[in-house]
């Protein structure tokens, strides 16, 4: 069965300070895709990103990066230089092989970040 | 591109009633839509998966006479919760997939407020 695991219940943190939230998952499938969402207040999610299991490269947008370990099994999420506007639920996401995808779309228990001016 | 729609964005129904909740995907074909629901300060839980044309599958512990999906178009899905209870007040969220995407695109949302 799939899961995903982020330890990190709430963080808080000064803006400009960087910020990473973890994220580790389970899955016996070798093809799965893992996902970062950004939930505001306003409820409504928005994707991130999303990252194959075969593409271990680190990916930068911005202020945002993340770091994929297949060894460790862990999909980290860095916000550098953080904002206010950044406060919000962040989920981690894991979903089986795209034939298989919605059906199998497993988020994980959220990340609850408080960005303090 | 790929815009999912959710209406309406916020209800609120007295205990008894039922309450119907649409969910269209804007510019694209959805043959597959997805049904979330989630509780305050808690994660997405899957609920159901439809199919255009077709019954939808629930999720384990999900009642199917009382979370009705309807997909009869590629373009709406509909979540009527028949005979709400306070205990169904929840944040209900869409998700479609379709027009050659592997993607999922979600909808901003539906808050339910049973009184």
């Amino acid at each position: 069965a799939q899961k995903v695991t982020q330890a990190q219940t709430e963080i808080s943190v000064v803006e400009k300070e960087d910020v990473t939230l973890d994220c580790v998952y389970e899955t016996r499938d070798t093809t799965y895709y893992l996902f970062w969402y950004k939930q505001p207040p306003s409820g409504e999610l928005v994707f991130l990103i999303r990252r194959n299991s075969f593409d271990e490269q680190n990916e930068i947008s911005g202020r945002y990066s993340w770091n994929f370990q297949k060894s460790t099994s862990s999909f980290n999420f860095t916000i550098t230089a953080s904002q206010v506007v950044d406060s919000a639920v962040y989920f981690c996401a894991l979903s089986e092989a795209y034939w298989n995808y919605g059906q199998n779309f497993v988020f994980g228990p959220g990340t609850r970040l408080s960005v303090l001016p | 591109g790929a815009v999912v729609s959710q209406h309406p964005s916020r209800v609120i129904c007295k205990s008894g009633t039922s309450v119907k909740i649409e969910c269209r995907s804007l510019d694209f074909q959805a043959t597959t839509m997805f049904w979330y629901r989630q509780f305050p300060k808690k994660s997405l839980m899957l609920m159901a998966t439809s199919n255009e044309g077709s019954k939808a599958t629930y999720e384990q512990g999900v009642e199917k006479d009382k979370f009705l999906i309807n997909h009869a178009s590629l373009t709406l899905s509909t979540l009527t919760v028949t005979s709400a209870h306070p205990e169904d007040s929840s944040f209900y969220i869409c998700s479609a997939m379709g027009g050659g995407f592997y993607e999922q695109y979600f909808g901003p949302g539906t808050r339910l407020t049973v009184t």
